[in-house]
């Protein structure tokens, strides 16, 4: 069965400084995608990133990055030059053609960036 | 761009009462699907749809039922409300292929009492 964990509850990091926060994924499933989503106080949810299984580098979105170590089966958000307004909630999410076409989510992590 | 539109934003319900959480989309994506959200467990699948006339249950779907009659509209009901389903609630939806983001919708925040 698909499984998303991330085991940090709770980030913290200063404004400028770059943070990484953890995503591990299960799957029996060779074709799958990775989705980082961000979910600021108001609720709404918000689509960083994405990487596809078989893709050969690692995805990146401006100041968002995604190691993608596939053997360790991670996913891992880098975020760079934090801002105050990156203080939000994260989630890692995946699919898979076993699931059909929603998306398995982790517990998420909340990021506080101080200044 | 309207994208998933979800109703109502709030609502408080009775213990036993029944209601309807109304989901709409407007980009004509095959896939949609609700999830509910609730402190340290993440956001969890309820059901979901390949598309109209097809659906199927996710991870927590007791309690709840869901029907797609059209291409544009997921409706999720409770059919009779228990204070365990209070939870804010997503509807999403997407093209269905790999790849591709889902879009949500604003939420809604239901208590049962």
């Amino acid at each position: 069965a698909q499984k998303i964990t991330q085991t940090q509850p709770g980030m913290f990091v200063q404004e400028k400084e770059a943070v990484t926060l953890d995503c591990t994924y299960d799957t029996s499933d060779p074709s799958y995608g990775l989705f980082w989503y961000k979910q600021p106080s108001s609720g709404e949810m918000i689509f960083l990133i994405y990487q596809g299984s078989y893709d050969q580098q690692n995805a990146t979105e401006g100041r968002y990055s995604l190691n993608f170590q596939k053997a360790r089966k991670s996913a891992n958000l880098v975020i760079s030059a934090s801002q105050l307004g990156d203080s939000a909630m994260y989630f890692c999410a995946m699919r898979d053609n076993q699931a059909g076409t929603a998306l398995i989510f982790g517990k998420g992590t909340t990021l506080s960036v101080s200044s | 761009n309207a994208g998933v539109t979800q109703t109502p934003k709030f609502q408080v319900l009775k213990t036993g009462q029944s209601m309807t959480l109304q989901c709409a989309q407007d980009m004509n994506h095959e896939y949609m699907s609700w999830y509910r959200q609730d402190p340290g467990m993440g956001l969890r699948l309820i059901h979901y749809s390949v598309g109209a006339g097809i659906t199927d249950q996710g991870e927590v779907p007791n309690g709840y039922n869901v029907s797609r009659s059209t291409t544009e509209d997921f409706p999720l009901r409770l059919l009779s409300a228990a204070p365990s389903q209070t939870s804010v609630y997503f509807c999403a939806s997407s093209s269905g292929q790999l790849g591709a983001e889902a879009f949500f919708g604003q939420g809604t925040r239901l208590t049962v009492v």
